[in-house]
């Protein structure tokens, strides 16, 4: 089983801040992984796949790089919206594994 | 509206069963992959199974292999998951979800999720 590692586990930042968040796999996954958002309430929404790609209507201050085992999530400016979890997914294995998530708070 | 929504959640005992509905609308349902994903109250993500939108083969975590079973019907537009021999650690909101494409396991659509609570 592939396991994903996210780091930090909270970040605490303002809005307009950049927040960076890491993903780290127990075995290289290419490039297949995905990034979800998810506010109190609701269901994952999908903000990014195959590391970089955003998903339909995802803004642009949302980005995503890395390879192998290493990937990171970017959010340029932090709007009001963004302080939510993020998790990672990947899809080169089965299971199908998630990341236990990064929590981003407001500052 | 493009959509999926959960049924079927409640409260059970230990080893009893249940089945768990999502219901699509306003999409090709038979081209997507579709799956289960779990989560604790304030925990993480679990996937749960998935089934490909082409062909029969479905995918379970090990956790769940043997007492769940993942299923579709097309013609309802509507998965399924019958859980049996359910544990305490199966407790859960239980999210549908729609992959990318046939088998692309990148999940763009969920529904609202159905609390499974199973408790004596």
């Amino acid at each position: 089983e592939i396991v994903l590692t996210q780091s930090p586990a909270t970040l605490s930042l303002s809005p307009g801040e950049r927040a960076t968040l890491s993903c780290r796999a127990s075995q290289n996954i290419i490039s297949y992984l995905a990034w979800y958002q998810q506010t109190p309430g609701q269901a994952p929404r999908l903000l990014i796949y195959d590391t970089s790609n955003r998903a339909t209507g995802i803004p642009a201050r949302f980005s995503g790089s890395g390879s192998g085992t290493d990937f990171a999530l970017t959010i340029s400016s932090l709007e009001p919206e963004d302080f939510a979890v993020y998790y990672c997914q990947q899809r080169v294995s089965w299971p199908l594994t998630f990341g236990g998530g990064t929590k981003v708070e407001i500052k | 509206e493009v959509q999926l929504l959960e049924s079927g959640g409640g409260l059970v005992q230990p080893g009893g069963s249940l089945r768990l509905s999502c219901a699509a609308s306003a999409f090709t349902f038979s081209s997507y992959a579709m799956t289960w994903v779990r989560q604790t109250p304030g925990k993480g993500l679990e996937w749960v199974s998935v089934f490909p939108g082409t062909g029969t083969s479905t995918y379970y975590a090990d956790s769940v292999k043997g007492r769940f079973t993942i299923s579709r019907d097309n013609s309802k537009n509507t998965l399924y998951l019958q859980m049996n021999s359910l544990r305490a650690e199966d407790t859960a909101v239980y999210y549908c979800a729609r992959g990318r494409g046939p088998s692309i396991w990148y999940f763009d659509l969920w529904g609202r999720g159905t609390l499974v609570t199973v408790s004596s």
